[in-house]
């Protein structure tokens, strides 16, 4: 079967750096995203991924690996603002979205 | 109005009762599609719209059944549901339906209806 990994719940302080890792099983891969969603709210576009490597946006930077079916999202100088979860998901070769279940993350003063 | 809109945001029903949601898109797009989002689990898709057509369902019980009147409005309607169906419903839209449109077609949600069937 198809599978997204992502931790279900992560913590880290304000001004510092987090990295929540996505690992997939999938049929195929034609990229890999990256949303944010606040409690209540709507999931937002952060990023996308086709090619190994780094693809950095601000504060935000998504690195893929295909050969080893993994992805991080990098966060660098945390607000509160970015408490929310983050979530992960990949095009399989039917071109459909496999989603994770998410990555809550905790930011503390 | 910009954006993705649904309405309403929140909505209780007996599991006797019939109610709609409604999604509206206000970007030009022309595929729309119905999410489920439970507490800790992936998001489900339900039904994929492609030019008013229905191009996907995922095995959704009939209890559940989508319009589609044109590209900019999507509805889901609900009779007889089960507490199980209680749930965070999200409307999404893209440019184009994934497999149809460019490898980088990105969907743009809605805020959801959070649903409460007792």
């Amino acid at each position: 079967g198809q599978n997204i990994d992502q931790p279900t719940e992560m913590t880290a302080t304000e001004g510092a750096i987090v990295q929540i890792n996505c690992t997939y099983q999938t049929s195929g891969f034609n990229g890999l995203f990256w949303y944010q969603q606040h409690a209540g709210e709507a999931p937002t576009f952060l990023s996308y991924n086709v090619l190994d490597g780094l693809e950095e946006k601000g504060r935000f930077s998504s690195f893929l690996s295909r050969s080893k079916g993994y992805s991080y999202l990098l966060l660098k100088e945390l607000q509160m603002k970015d408490s929310a979860s983050y979530l992960c998901a990949v095009r399989d070769s039917n071109y459909q979205l496999i989603w994770g279940a998410g990555t809550k993350l905790i930011i503390k003063p | 109005e910009t954006g993705v809109t649904q309405t309403p945001r929140h909505l209780v029903m007996g599991m006797t009762n019939k109610k709609s949601l409604k999604c509206e898109q206000h970007l030009g797009h022309n595929a729309m599609y119905w999410y489920k989002q439970s507490a800790k689990k992936p998001l489900e898709l339900m039904f994929v719209y492609n030019f008013k057509e229905q191009t996907e369902n995922n095995s959704v019980p009939s209890r559940f059944s989508p319009e589609c009147p044109n590209s900019s409005h999507l509805f889901l309607h609900l009779h007889t549901l089960q507490p199980e169906d209680s749930a965070l419903y999200l409307c999404a839209s893209s440019q184009g339906v994934p497999g149809r449109g460019p490898p980088t077609d990105t969907q743009y949600f809605g805020p959801g209806t959070r649903l409460t069937v007792l």
